[in-house]
């Protein structure tokens, strides 16, 4: 089946400091993979996407990289901004049948100045 | 374009009531979606439609039922509430041939008493 397991928060990180989201997947086939992100009170945003192997998804300094061998999609930036609080959710999305979604549990993550 | 709207932002219910969520979009998106949000569970779907006419259950479709008459809408019914489905509600619909990425509506937070 199709599933996605994302590092726990929440995650407090102080301004400039480095971050990492871990996140692997279990897929049939080769799915393709998302970053969304959820700002306070709003909905969704997709920040970045990988649809094969080795490709590197990258957005607002964001950078992830789709790891076959590894089952992973790793969310980082070298430099967090208070801006950047909020939750963040890895997602897949199988090639065949319907196009959903699965979700893992989202990580908050709260950047002090 | 306005994108994909949703309403009302809030509602509180009474156990055993109906009502019904409503969703549009103005990108005229084939494919379009419910999931719900809920502390610790990330985003899990609830119903989805692939087209006007067609309709299928996603991973927690009890309790929940929905139509798709036209392209545009895509309401979410609960024919009697349970506090259990106290939660947040996303809908969300896909550009085609974009590698599955989907567009999320703001959200409405349902409170079941």
């Amino acid at each position: 089946g199709n599933s996605v397991t994302q590092m726990e928060g929440p995650v407090t990180l102080s301004e400039e400091a480095f971050l990492t989201i871990n996140c692997t997947y279990t897929a049939t086939g080769y799915p393709s993979l998302f970053w969304y992100v959820q700002y306070p009170g709003e909905g969704l945003q997709l920040l970045l996407k990988a649809t094969k192997a080795d490709d590197k998804g990258s957005n607002k300094g964001f950078e992830a990289t789709y790891r076959k061998e590894t089952t992973s999609f790793h969310l980082e930036k070298g430099s967090v901004q208070v801006s950047d609080s909020a939750v963040y959710f890895c997602a897949l999305s199988a090639r065949t049948g319907a196009n959903n979604l699965f979700f893992g549990t989202g990580t908050r993550l709260t950047v002090i100045p | 374009n306005a994108g994909v709207t949703q309403t009302p932002k809030f509602q509180v219910l009474k156990t055993g009531q109906s009502m019904t969520l409503q969703c549009a979009q103005d990108m005229n998106h084939e494919y379009m979606s419910w999931y719900r949000q809920d502390p610790g569970m990330g985003l899990r779907l609830i119903h989805y439609s692939v087209g006007a006419g067609i309709t299928d259950q996603g991973e927690v479709p009890n309790g929940y039922n929905v139509s798709r008459s036209t392209t545009e809408d895509f309401p979410l019914r609960l024919l009697s509430a349970a506090p259990s489905q106290t939660s947040v509600y996303f809908c969300a619909s896909l550009k085609p041939g974009a590698h599955n990425e989907q567009f999320f509506g703001p959200g409405t937070r349902l409170t079941v008493l």
